[in-house]
């Protein structure tokens, strides 16, 4: 069964300052997804990250993948208040066919970044 | 743009009414989607479906079926509501083939009493 941990699950920045938030899965994928979600809101799409060593970018947000080590990272550069939300990482259960798509999530990281 | 839309964003139920929750995706795709959300436990696939009146179970099927008689059409439905059912439900679609990108509805969030 696919596990997926996030750690950490709260974390409260201050502006300016880096983090980096954990995604670690217990058992092979291709496909890795991070999400945003604001309070009340649905998901929205930030990457996907299709192989080994893969890395991207968007502003102040960086995303890699280690299918090796089953790990993710996404990493904030010069956290700023926008930034505040839940960000969701989840790994494709992928096992052939057309069957992309059944996702597993983790817990969620709840963002704060203060002044 | 692409949309996956929820018909119902906000509903409450009695315990033991039949509940239907719909999701319309305009995008042509092949599979579709529903998860749950709950605080501290992320989102639960419930049930899938890769094809018209095609349906697979996900992890917590217990309690909900689903039909798709049409390809851009993908319904939950709660045969007999109960209040473990309360929570935030979320339809998603993505192109069976190649694609990688999988789209979200807003979300329904339903509360049962």
């Amino acid at each position: 069964e696919l596990k997926v941990e996030q750690n950490p699950l709260f974390l409260s920045m201050q502006e300016g300052k880096n983090y980096t938030i954990y995604c670690n899965y217990s058992t092979t994928s291709d496909r890795l997804y991070w999400y945003r979600q604001d309070p009340g809101k649905s998901l929205e799409s930030l990457f996907v990250l299709l192989s080994n060593g893969a890395v991207k970018q968007e502003g102040r947000l960086m995303a890699s993948l280690d299918t090796k080590a089953r790990l993710s990272t996404l990493h904030i550069t010069a956290a700023v208040h926008d930034l505040s939300a839940t960000y969701f990482c989840a790994v494709d259960r992928f096992a052939g066919g057309t069957s992309y798509g059944k996702l597993t999530f983790g817990q969620g990281t709840i963002l704060t970044v203060h002044p | 743009d692409v949309k996956v839309t929820q018909s119902s964003r906000y509903l409450v139920k009695r315990t033991g009414e039949k509940v239907f929750l719909e999701c319309v995706q305009d995008m042509d795709h092949e599979n579709m989607f529903w998860y749950r959300q709950d605080p501290g436990l992320g989102l639960r696939l419930i049930y899938f479906s890769y094809d018209v009146k095609m349906k697979e179970k996900g992890d917590i099927p217990e309690g909900y079926s689903v039909s798709r008689e049409k390809k851009e059409r993908f319904s939950l439905i709660l045969e007999s509501a109960s209040t473990n059912q309360t929570s935030m439900y979320l339809c998603a679609s993505m192109t069976g083939s190649s694609g990688n990108t999988i789209y979200f509805g807003e979300g329904s969030w339903l509360t049962v009493v």
